[in-house]
């Protein structure tokens, strides 16, 4: 089965700061998908960003990015110049098959 | 463009009452359908999921069940609330390819 684990349960920031949250994930798969979402206190979720394990550039979406280490099963996000809207709950995920599996959860606070 | 309804967005509930939660998916066909569920301070797990019309595949056995009665219909029910049962549903679908899942907004239920 894959496990998600996210190691850090809560993050804080100053406004325009640049911060990075962990992920490292277990596979035995060759061909997956990872994820980055965000909970707002409105609890929607939101995507803010994909990577297909295939693809060895990381990917980027204006001020987020991830560092993708497959040999190392890890998928950090990046967020630059960090906003007070960028304060949520940050979930890692893991998709190969028909099921997306979510991380326990990093909880971002962004300060003025 | 697609879009995911979900209600009703907040449920109080005695203890042994039913339980309906609809979700229903517009502009697409066929899609993947998903019920999430959100303890307090916690990850997300999948409860159920379905691929088709009438097929329905579970992953924790519990007091809920699902069914999908018609192509962008999802349901969620259970005939008697347990007080765990209480915590926040998510509804989501996704296509067949490798993309990220689309969240409904959610119903926070409260069993008391």
């Amino acid at each position: 089965a894959q496990t998600v684990t996210q190691s850090q349960p809560e993050m804080s920031v100053q406004e325009a700061e640049t911060v990075t949250l962990s992920c490292t994930y277990d596979t035995s798969e060759s061909n997956y998908y990872l994820f980055w979402y965000k909970q707002p206190p409105s609890r929607q979720m939101i995507l803010v960003i994909r990577q297909e394990a295939y693809k060895q550039q990381n990917a980027t979406e204006n001020r987020f990015s991830v560092n993708f280490q497959k040999a190392a099963k890890s998928f950090s996000l990046k967020i630059s110049d960090s906003q007070l809207g960028d304060t949520a709950m940050y979930f890692c995920a893991f998709r190969s098959g028909y099921a997306l599996n979510f991380g326990k959860g990093t909880s971002l606070l962004v300060t003025p | 463009s697609q879009t995911i309804h979900q209600w009703p967005a907040t449920l109080v509930q005695p203890v042994g009452s039913p339980l309906s939660l609809e979700c229903t998916v517009e502009g697409t066909s066929n899609p993947n359908l998903y019920w999430y569920r959100q303890a307090a301070g916690r990850g997300l797990q999948l409860l159920f999921y379905s691929v088709g019309i009438g097929q329905i595949s579970s992953e924790v056995p519990q007091n809920l069940s699902a069914s999908r009665p018609q192509d962008r219909q999802f349901i969620l029910s259970s005939k008697k609330l347990l007080l765990s049962d209480s915590g926040f549903y998510l509804c989501a679908w996704s296509d067949e390819g490798q993309g990220g899942f689309v969240f409904g907004s959610g119903t926070r239920l409260t069993v008391v």
